[in-house]
């Protein structure tokens, strides 16, 4: 199946914890996204990467640190979790990052702090 | 900066009855609108956008820039229809953002 794949689909850890989350397109897009979607089903963007390249950086702490090792990986680590990190976050893909471009998001990862 | 407003939280209609979900926008360059639709327990997926000016699932939206609004609308609306939507907005350029409106959710009942 040629989609964007995110993992784990959920995820329950204590305030104070290091967690990560993964994800993966083989859709051979060039740019990858990071969202954020709140409890009031709010989205907003938080990265995007250009083939490894940090292209968008929203306002987002600096516990928040994306990683890609290549241009088909995209992964999220959270240092020092918080409550108000919980949220679901979605993984996007699309071809070039351009703004014509439709995004192909992924199942999304529902993140609990306690 | 770049706004996108939907100001329904939550859109309730009968089954055929016609459909208009509103989205107006706030840009100062020429925008690319989008939207996007959550049904239940499957991603987030386009919908349709204006530049290819479609319909898909019977659904259609113009954009208007004199009224900067992109609302969404379908004539008779059908259960399979219920879902989140998103009207979005990104700048015309390379390494843009697209910015989403809060959503609407969509009930249509029998």
């Amino acid at each position: 199946d040629t989609a964007v794949s995110q993992t784990p689909k959920y995820l329950v850890t204590q305030m104070g914890n290091d967690k990560s989350i993964k994800c993966e397109q083989n859709l051979g897009h060039d740019t990858m996204y990071w969202y954020k979607q709140d409890s009031k089903k709010f989205l907003k963007i938080m990265f995007s990467y250009n083939n490894k390249e940090l292209i968008i950086n929203e306002t987002v702490p600096n516990r928040f640190s994306p990683k890609s090792p290549d241009k088909a990986h995209l992964n999220l680590h959270i240092n020092s979790l918080e409550l108000g990190d919980s949220a679901v976050y979605f993984c996007a893909s699309s071809p070039t990052g351009g703004g014509t471009d439709t995004q192909y998001f992924g199942p999304g990862t529902r993140l609990t702090v306690l | 900066a770049q706004r996108v407003t939907q100001p329904e939280k939550l859109l309730s209609v009968f089954k055929g009855a016609p459909v208009e979900l509103k989205c107006n926008y706030s840009y100062s360059g020429s925008p690319e609108l989008f939207w996007y639709v959550q049904y239940s327990r499957q991603r987030l997926q386009l919908l349709l956008r204006h530049i290819s000016r479609e319909s898909i699932k019977g659904f259609t939206a113009d954009l208007n820039k004199g009224e900067t609004s992109f609302h969404l609308k379908k004539p008779f609306a059908q259960e399979e229809d219920s879902a989140m939507y998103y009207c979005a907005l990104s700048g015309a350029g390379t390494a843009s953002k697209l910015t989403f409106g809060t959503g609407t959710r969509l009930q249509v009942t029998l």
